[in-house]
């Protein structure tokens, strides 16, 4: 099976700052990679799908990058809301597999 | 609007099973595929089955294979997980989740999950 690893599992940061986290597959996944947003006691939500085509509704400061086994997400001006966990997860194929997760302080 | 409603969660015995019910709504069921994914408490997010719009194509993670079974009924836009042989590492959130197309897609539309607590 493919593993997702993420980096860093968790990070502080504050309002207005850049911030990245990283994503790698153990193999290739084409650029079938996904991005979601977890507050504190709610359901997932999808912010970023195909690596780096933004969900509807998701504000532009959300972006993500990259193909094959090395993906990334960017936040370009961190904002108080933004203060989650961030999964990503690989879709190409069965078995479907989660990223550990980045806990975002801010 | 699209929503997914899930229910049939409890508190269970280890060994005993349940069945996930998962009504869906604001979308045409049968186009779709749809999966199951669980939420430990404090951790992260556990894919556990997808069945495509027609039942032709189940999967599983290794994890559940063999306990746990997914079915949907398109004529009353429900999907459910039978749980069997329940343990206690199967506390957890369980939710019915939607992919945007494809079976094998990212997960779009999450119901808001159905907890099961297996203890004695």
């Amino acid at each position: 099976d493919i593993q997702m690893t993420q980096s860093p599992s968790s990070l502080s940061a504050s309002v207005g700052d850049r911030v990245t986290i990283s994503c790698r597959a153990s193999q290739g996944i084409l650029n079938s990679l996904a991005w979601y947003q977890q507050k504190p006691g709610k359901v997932p939500k999808l912010l970023i799908y195909a690596a780096s085509t933004l969900q509807s509704g998701v504000p532009s400061r959300f972006s993500g990058s990259g193909s094959g086994t090395d993906f990334t997400l960017t936040i370009s001006s961190l904002q108080p809301e933004d203060a989650a966990t961030y999964f990503c997860q690989k879709y190409v194929s069965a078995p479907v597999t989660f990223g550990q997760g980045t806990r975002l302080e801010i | 609007e699209v929503q997914l409603v899930e229910s049939g969660g409890g508190l269970v015995q280890p060994g005993t099973s349940l069945r996930l019910s998962c009504v869906a709504s604001g979308f045409t069921f049968d186009d779709y595929a749809m999966h199951w994914v669980r939420q430990a408490p404090g951790k992260g997010l556990e894919w556990l089955s997808g069945i495509s719009w027609n039942s032709a194509t189940i999967t599983y993670a290794g994890s559940v294979k063999g306990r746990f079974t997914i079915s949907r009924d398109n004529d009353k836009n429900s999907l459910f997980l039978h749980l069997t042989n329940l343990r206690p590492e199967d506390t957890a959130f369980y939710y019915c989740v939607k992919p945007r197309e494809l079976l094998y897609d990212a997960f779009h539309i999450w119901g808001q999950g159905t907890v099961v607590t297996v203890s004695s």
